[in-house]
């Protein structure tokens, strides 16, 4: 069974702090991997995706892919308030391109 | 460019009715996706069509759920009878469903079902 498993969290940080998000993958075959951030009550929301080795920047978000550790992180820098939601971590299988979601990480930025 | 459009937002229902939800995908979307997330998980895949075949009902329970997808549009997801545990929100995503790695799914706003 493909697993991809995220810290549940709450993780608290401040205002224009970094907060760094782990996700763990079983699957070795799984080609890419997809940021969704959720807010209380609302879909997921695609912030990025990565598949090379190595680092991707969009904005204030940095991805980070290690496929021999089989981990993807996700930064993001100068957190706002409006960061406050749960970040959902998801592979795509590369034979049938299904995603495999983590259960989440919920972030609060505090004032 | 017109998101991923699901009705009713909202649904409560009592335990053995039935109930359907509806989706249309982003214009364009051949490969159209049914979750169910339960509340603190993430989502999981019921069904996966390309155009108006099914690619994926694996996770599907074929005893009570049922989807279509005519024309290779519209879809609709159906729960005859529901259950307790049927409670979650059910979310409708599209893609171009290509073969690429940068295929990305987009998101409906979700129908909140509550089985009583």
């Amino acid at each position: 069974q493909k697993e991809v498993e995220q810290n549940s969290g709450p993780l608290s940080v401040p205002e224009g702090a970094i907060a760094s998000l782990n996700c763990t993958y079983s699957d070795r075959g799984s080609q890419s991997f997809f940021w969704y951030r959720q807010y209380s009550g609302k879909s997921p929301e695609l912030i990025m995706f990565i598949y090379s080795n190595g680092d991707k920047e969009d904005g204030r978000f940095t991805a980070q892919l290690n496929k021999a550790s089989q981990y993807v992180s996700l930064l993001i820098r100068d957190s706002q308030p409006s960061d406050s939601a749960t970040y959902l971590c998801a592979a795509k299988d590369s034979n049938d391109y299904k995603l495999s979601f983590g259960a989440g990480t919920t972030v609060t930025v505090r004032a | 460019e017109a998101g991923v459009a699901q009705s009713p937002r909202y649904k409560i229902i009592e335990k053995r009715q039935s109930v359907a939800f509806w989706c249309n995908p982003i214009s364009g979307h051949a490969t159209l996706y049914w979750y169910q997330q339960i509340l603190g998980q993430g989502p999981k895949l019921l069904i996966q069509f390309q155009n108006n075949g099914v690619v994926d009902d694996s996770q599907l329970p074929k005893d009570r759920f049922s989807a279509e997808r005519l024309k290779g549009v519209d879809s609709t997801l159906k729960i005859q009878p529901a259950k307790l545990e049927d409670s979650a929100v059910y979310l409708c995503a599209s893609s171009y469903g290509r073969q690429y790695k940068s295929d990305t799914q987009y998101f409906g706003p979700g129908t909140r079902l509550t089985v009583l």
